[in-house]
């Protein structure tokens, strides 16, 4: 079974630009989540999508958004970026959301300068 | 002002040494505790979870330990091997919930 597939893997930006991350699920998982990991705040939830519908949500500026499919394929968006949203932004899917165990994609590094 | 990276807490262990990670847990009525590892360069892997109205649960070479009362989790690994160095992740979840993640703490073998 393909595990999670994140694209693109590295990406470079200048403040005030915007940039869609993408995020393929492992086939009949329907919970995706999202986070942000930095060196400064370790991992940071951003939201979790189930069937189409974000679930759960973060404490992220509204510069920060995302989507879900209905093929469960996910993608964040981050509008007008500043300096400190350099980081890696990790998906993770699972089956149901329930249980905790979740399923991670190795990540996008965006860097902004 | 400046912020200030996290600073991971290291635990060295000799291969072949059982190690302990520990963590302190915030939400009382969490109902599972999950430990991750991460790899440099990769995304986090689930490793072992524990129901709440658990208080020990073994995996292969690992073992979680749940008290209640003083909110405190742990991780055991036996014969800890070169393999294992990573950055170990306590998290919690409640219900459909958010999982939130603790800080890490790194974990270092020595060969």
């Amino acid at each position: 079974k393909a595990g999670v597939t994140q694209t693109p893997r590295y990406l470079i930006k200048t403040r005030g630009q915007q940039v869609t991350l993408s995020c393929s699920p492992i086939s009949g998982h329907r919970s995706v989540s999202w986070y942000q990991q930095t060196p400064g705040q370790g991992l940071q939830f951003l939201f979790e999508y189930f069937s189409e519908t974000q679930r759960n949500k973060g404490n992220f500026p509204g510069r920060f958004s995302g989507r879900q499919f209905s093929n469960s394929r996910s993608e964040m968006n981050v509008s007008t970026l500043e300096l400190g949203d350099s980081a890696l932004y990790l998906c993770a899917s699972s089956s149901t959301g329930v249980t905790g165990e979740l399923f991670f994609g190795e990540g996008s590094r965006l860097t902004v300068l | 002002g400046e912020s200030v990276g996290l600073h991971l807490p290291t635990l060295s262990v000799q291969e072949g040494d059982n190690s302990i990670i520990n963590c302190a847990y915030s939400n009382s009525a969490s109902d599972y505790f999950i430990w991750y590892k991460q790899e440099s360069g990769k995304g986090p892997q689930f490793i072992i979870d524990i129901r709440s109205n658990m208080d020990k649960r073994q995996g292969q070479r690992v073992t979680v330990l749940l008290n209640k009362t003083v909110k405190h989790l742990s991780l055991q690994i036996a014969a800890t091997q070169p393999g294992d160095s990573a950055v170990y992740f306590c998290a919690e979840k409640m219900g459909y919930q958010k999982v939130t993640f603790g800080t890490g703490t790194k974990l270092q073998v020595i060969p």
